[in-house]
């Protein structure tokens, strides 16, 4: 089974910062897609950037990138240039290509400080 | 924009009752998603659906059900509802039609549930 593990339960920056929340997951399939969703405070839940395991590039999306390290079963997520809209819980997840479910880490709350 | 409307963002329920969560997409995705948020263990699936009148068990189904009678409204149904069943839940819709997907899903705003 597809386990995906956050190990940061907190993590704090100041604004205009870079901060790297980090995800690591385990599975013997080879195709599979790796998702950042953020959920702002009593807000809807968003998706942040999203990874297929077969590109070997690094997927980007403004301040946001991510580090994927498929050997590793890595991939962490940074955002650059921190804002105080960037407050929120973040949760890492992985989608298995045959059943398009999804499997999410236990989250990180992130608190950008001014 | 993708729309994922659940019907109430606060409920408080009894021990015992039945308890009705609906959810409707407005954007013809035939993946329909409920999951259950808890602090430390993230988002769980209860049940999923890929199309009308079908539905799959997720991870932790006990307790629950589903019904999909057409394509943009998927109800989450506790039949007796317990108090471990105090929690935030969370529908969700993609696109599909098959099972081998890389979409993104699209998420309500979330009904935070209260079993007294």
């Amino acid at each position: 089974a597809q386990t995906v593990t956050q190990s940061q339960p907190e993590m704090s920056v100041q604004e205009a910062e870079t901060v790297t929340l980090s995800c690591t997951y385990d599975t013997s399939e080879n195709n599979y897609y790796l998702f950042w969703y953020k959920q702002p405070p009593s807000r809807q839940m968003i998706l942040v950037i999203r990874q297929e395991a077969y590109k070997q590039q690094n997927a980007t999306e403004n301040r946001f990138s991510v580090n994927f390290q498929k050997a590793a079963k890595s991939f962490s997520l940074k955002i650059s240039d921190s804002q105080l809209g960037d407050t929120a819980m973040y949760f890492c997840a992985f989608m298995n290509s045959n059943t398009g479910k999804l499997i999410f880490g236990q989250g990180t709350t992130l608190q950008v400080k001014p | 924009d993708v729309k994922v409307t659940q019907s109430s963002r606060y409920l408080v329920k009894r021990t015992g009752e039945k308890v009705f969560l609906e959810c409707v997409q407005d954007m013809d995705h035939e993946n329909m998603f409920w999951y259950r948020q808890d602090p430390g263990l993230g988002l769980r699936l209860i049940y999923f659906s890929y199309d009308v009148k079908m539905k799959e068990k997720g991870d932790i189904p006990e307790g629950y059900s589903v019904s999909r009678e057409k394509k943009e409204r998927f109800s989450l149904i506790l039949e007796s509802a317990s108090t471990n069943q105090t929690s935030m839940y969370l529908c969700a819709s993609s696109l599909g039609g098959d099972r081998g997907y890389n979409q993104p899903q699209h998420f309500g705003d979330g009904t935070r549930l209260s079993i007294l």
